[in-house]
């Protein structure tokens, strides 16, 4: 069964643009989280997605936002980017929504803005 | 809020050696702990996952335990080999579907 997917891989940025990065959860999944890793703050839980819906939220500003498409395939989207937005996104997938299941990683999106 | 915390941020030792990874989280209330490997600009790979209800998990040469109450974990590396050079991550799962991670420990293990 194939892992996590994500695209691109790389991107490069200027400031200001905005940007729409993909991931695609493991076949079955249905249940997709973003987390912001970044040299100063670590891993930071960004939002979760299930069933095309808005299930938690971490504390980011409104300039992240994402969506889930009926596939489970979710993007993630930045908006009037920022110095600061440079990091890995790395995206998970789990079989359901909920505290019991497992979240496997995908291999993550580097994003620097210049 | 929870806060999760890796002692030491980095670690060097030579090949062949055991060794341990500290892992503390300042909320008990978690459903889970996980760790985690992560190479350098790659993604996260799942190491082990211990329950809340657990002691400890074993995989391979590794070993990971749980003490829920005093808010601690330990990783386990038993003969390590270069090939284990990597950061090393913890994460709890606590009421909200998701993680909150360490700061990692930095490992390298010296041909």
């Amino acid at each position: 069964k194939a892992g996590v997917t994500q695209t691109p891989r790389y991107l490069i940025k200027t400031r200001g643009q905005q940007v729409t990065l993909s991931c695609s959860p493991i076949s079955g999944h249905r249940s997709v989280s973003w987390y912001q890793q970044t040299p100063g703050q670590g891993l930071q839980f960004l939002f979760e997605y299930f069933s095309e819906t808005q299930r938690n939220k971490g504390n980011f500003p409104g300039r992240f936002s994402g969506r889930q498409f009926s596939n489970s395939r979710s993007e993630m989207n930045v908006s009037t980017l920022e110095l600061g937005d440079s990091a890995l996104y790395l995206c998970a997938s789990s079989l359901h929504q909920g505290i019991g299941y497992e979240q496997y990683f995908g291999p993550g999106t580097r994003l620097t803005v210049t | 809020k929870q806060e999760v915390t890796q002692i030491p941020a980095a670690l060097s030792v030579p090949e062949g050696e055991n060794l341990v990874l500290n892992c503390s989280f300042t909320d008990s209330a978690i459903y889970n702990l996980q760790w985690f490997r992560q190479d350098p600009g790659k993604g996260l790979t799942s190491l082990l996952l211990i329950q809340s209800s657990q002691r400890e998990q074993t995989s391979g040469r590794l070993n990971a335990s749980l003490d829920k109450s005093s808010g601690r974990s330990t990783l386990y590396i038993a003969a390590s080999q270069p090939g284990d050079s990597a950061t090393y991550l913890c994460a709890v799962k606590t009421g909200a579907n998701n993680l909150f991670f360490g700061t990692g420990t930095r490992l390298t293990v010296i041909p």
